[in-house]
């Protein structure tokens, strides 16, 4: 059973504080990966994708590849309370069809 | 303004009865996808489908039917063999072709089961 694991939180984090969020896959074969922001009743939104390993920055955000720890992680720098939703980590398991394996995501706090 | 469009927003199926969500893209994307998210749940994958007339069961297809008859329109219907179908339905789609897959979502509809 190929695994997408999030702490499900709440993380909480004073406004412009770091944020950094975890996720844990299990698939070695794994390919591409996305961050998606979720707000409350709302659907999901992407946020970053990243697919080598090290960093991608892309303004406040960060995303971070460790493929042989299996480990991707997202940094959110100066927080501030509109980014409180929940990030939900995805994998694409490409293996000649395009599927996708979310976490149930961490919900993250920003305290003003 | 390309996107992916779900309707209705929200819908009350009572017991017994079919009830059909759809889903529409303008983003030219090969790929399409259903998920269902119960309350503090990630996604789960509920069919998929890469080309026309094409598509696969995912991870919890019992009670669920898709059909593919066009690139743009991807329907869900939610049949009378689904015994607990209120949740928050997302559609999805991807091209498939692009660098990296990007999956892009709807704004979703909410089933509630009277």
């Amino acid at each position: 059973q190929k695994e997408v694991e999030q702490n499900s939180g709440p993380l909480s984090v004073p406004e412009g504080a770091i944020a950094s969020l975890n996720c844990t896959y299990s698939d070695r074969g794994s390919q591409s990966f996305f961050w998606y922001r979720q707000y409350s009743g709302k659907s999901p939104e992407l946020i970053m994708f990243i697919y080598s390993n090290g960093d991608k920055e892309d303004g406040r955000f960060t995303a971070q590849l460790n493929k042989a720890s299996q480990y991707v992680s997202l940094l959110i720098r100066d927080s501030q309370p509109s980014d409180s939703a929940t990030y939900l980590c995805a994998v694409n398991i490409v293996s000649g069809t395009y599927k996708y394996i979310f976490g149930t995501g961490t919900r993250l706090k920003v305290l003003a | 303004d390309g996107g992916i469009t779900q309707s209705p927003k929200y819908l009350f199926r009572k017991e017994g009865q079919n009830v059909t969500l759809s889903c529409e893209q303008n983003l030219n994307h090969d790929a399409m996808y259903w998920y269902r998210q119960d309350p503090g749940q990630g996604l789960r994958l509920i069919y998929y489908s890469q080309i026309v007339n094409d598509f696969q069961k995912g991870d919890i297809a019992e009670g669920y039917s898709v059909s593919r008859e066009k690139k743009e329109s991807f329907p869900l219907t939610v049949t009378s063999a689904q015994k607990n179908p209120t949740a928050f339905y997302l559609c999805a789609s991807t091209g498939g072709r692009s660098s990296y897959n990007e999956q892009f979502f709807g704004p979703g509809t909410r089933l509630t089961v009277l």
